[in-house]
């Protein structure tokens, strides 16, 4: 089976500009949560979606949306990009009814330039 | 904001050698996971002990919960070259369940051949 999946790798922005950023997760997985990690630090949460509703939202500012679609994969959204933006994004999908784990994609490294 | 912090941050050893990090977070949890991330990769889900455990197996992993200190502990049996990683906590709230994570720093283990 396959895992969570996140595209694209790698992003290269200049300050101000906008970003989509891509996720899939597992066939069956119905919850998908973004996560931010700057370097040398641990994920922060940003958003969870659980059947197209958001659940949860951390302390990032409105810059940052998100949306999950009708097969579940999702796209989060970053405007007016910051130099400290720059960052890995990790996207993680779980299924409620399997558990509590969650299971993150390799990621997508942003830098903002 | 960080949930948790880890102790120590980093950690280097031979192989062979047990390894022993610690978590320590600041509210009531449901659930505390351990994840092991490779080289600013995905993170990969290691083991998850519920708030009324308080010690869980897994191969060479062993983790202890005390809920009473606000802490956990991973120890690492026998390691190898192959656990070189960095190993975050992260826990999850009553009004969470299975959806935000907050995650602690993170230990840098490095196991030496």
């Amino acid at each position: 089976d396959a895992g969570v999946t996140q595209s694209p790798t790698h992003l290269i922005k200049t300050r101000g500009q906008q970003v989509t950023l891509r996720c899939s997760p597992i066939s069956g997985h119905k919850s998908v949560s973004w996560y931010q990690q700057v370097l040398g630090q641990g994920p922060q949460f940003i958003f969870q979606y659980y059947e197209k509703e958001e659940r949860g939202r951390g302390n990032f500012p409105d810059r940052f949306s998100a949306r999950q679609f009708p097969n579940y994969s999702s796209e989060l959204n970053v405007n007016a990009l910051l130099l400290g933006d720059s960052a890995l994004y990790l996207c993680a999908s779980s299924s409620p009814g399997q558990g509590l784990e969650q299971y993150f994609g390799p990621g997508t490294r942003l830098t903002v330039t | 904001s960080q949930q948790g912090e880890e102790d120590p941050q980093a950690l280097s050893i031979q192989e062979g050698e047990n390894a022993t990090m610690n978590c320590s977070y600041k509210t009531s949890i449901n659930n505390l996971q351990w994840y092991r991330q490779n080289s600013g990769r995905g993170l990969v889900h290691l083991i998850l002990i519920r708030s009324n455990e308080r010690e869980k197996h897994s191969g060479r992993l062993r983790v202890t919960l005390d809920t009473s200190k606000k802490s956990s502990s991973l120890l690492i049996t026998a390691s190898r070259a192959a656990d070189t990683a960095s190993y975050f906590c992260a826990t999850d709230t009553f009004y969470n369940q299975g959806g935000k994570l907050i995650f602690g720093q993170g230990t840098e283990l490095s196991v030496k051949p």
